[in-house]
């Protein structure tokens, strides 16, 4: 069975400052897909970013960027310049190819103070 | 372009109580989960439902949840009898098949068992 650890249950960062929050997955698979999602504390959950396992290259999505490194599995995400609305719960998901099904790992609870 | 819709956004209930959630996916959006956060946990995936039929069940505790989907659209979870262990936040998500992992979530149902 897929799993998706976050080992990093909270975090802080001072506004404007650069975070990484960490992801680790187990899967045998080859083919599959990674995200970020953000769920602030109105609860209603938004994707952040998304990797192609089979895509070297890193995602980036404005001051949102991933590092990837598949034979670790390990798939962090860097947020640079934080802001006050970034103040969320972070979950990194997992989702198989071939299934729209995603695992979602324990998520990080950030706060980005003034 | 309307967001998935859910209600009620609160329910409290007695143990042994029944209770209904429902759910109006994006419009389009032939796939809608149900999954269910409990406080301190990323969302775990209690039923999927590609138009009205169900794709994956697997985690449905079918002898008090059962869920549906008719005509493909609006989908009801219905819980009887529950139990304490069922507090948790219900959140329903729809997608675009074939937009790998990309899920639209609502703002949840949250449910107080006491």
């Amino acid at each position: 069975a897929q799993t998706v650890t976050q080992s990093q249950p909270e975090m802080s960062v001072q506004e404007a400052e650069t975070v990484t929050l960490s992801c680790t997955y187990d899967t045998s698979e080859n083919n599959y897909y990674l995200f970020w999602y953000k769920q602030p504390p109105s609860r209603q959950m938004i994707l952040v970013i998304r990797q192609e396992a089979y895509k070297q290259q890193n995602a980036t999505e404005n001051r949102f960027s991933v590092n990837f490194q598949k034979a670790a599995k390990s798939f962090s995400l860097k947020i640079s310049d934080s802001q006050l609305g970034d103040t969320a719960m972070y979950f990194c998901a997992f989702n198989e190819g071939g299934s729209e099904k995603l695992v979602f790992g324990k998520g990080t609870k950030l706060t980005v103070n003034p | 372009e309307a967001g998935v819709a859910q209600s009620p956004r609160y329910k409290i209930i007695e143990k042994r109580q029944s209770v209904a959630f429902w759910c109006n996916p994006i419009s389009g959006h032939a796939t809608l989960y149900w999954y269910q956060q409990i406080l301190g946990q990323g969302p775990k995936l209690l039923i999927q439902f590609q138009n009205n039929g169900v794709v994956d069940d697997s985690q449905l505790p079918k002898d008090r949840f059962s869920a549906e989907r008719l005509k493909g659209v609006d989908s009801t979870l219905k819980i009887q009898p529950a139990k304490l262990e069922d507090s948790a936040v219900y959140l329903c998500a729809s997608s675009l098949k074939g937009l790998r992992g990309e899920l639209f979530f609502g703002e949840g149902s949250r449910l107080t068992v006491l």
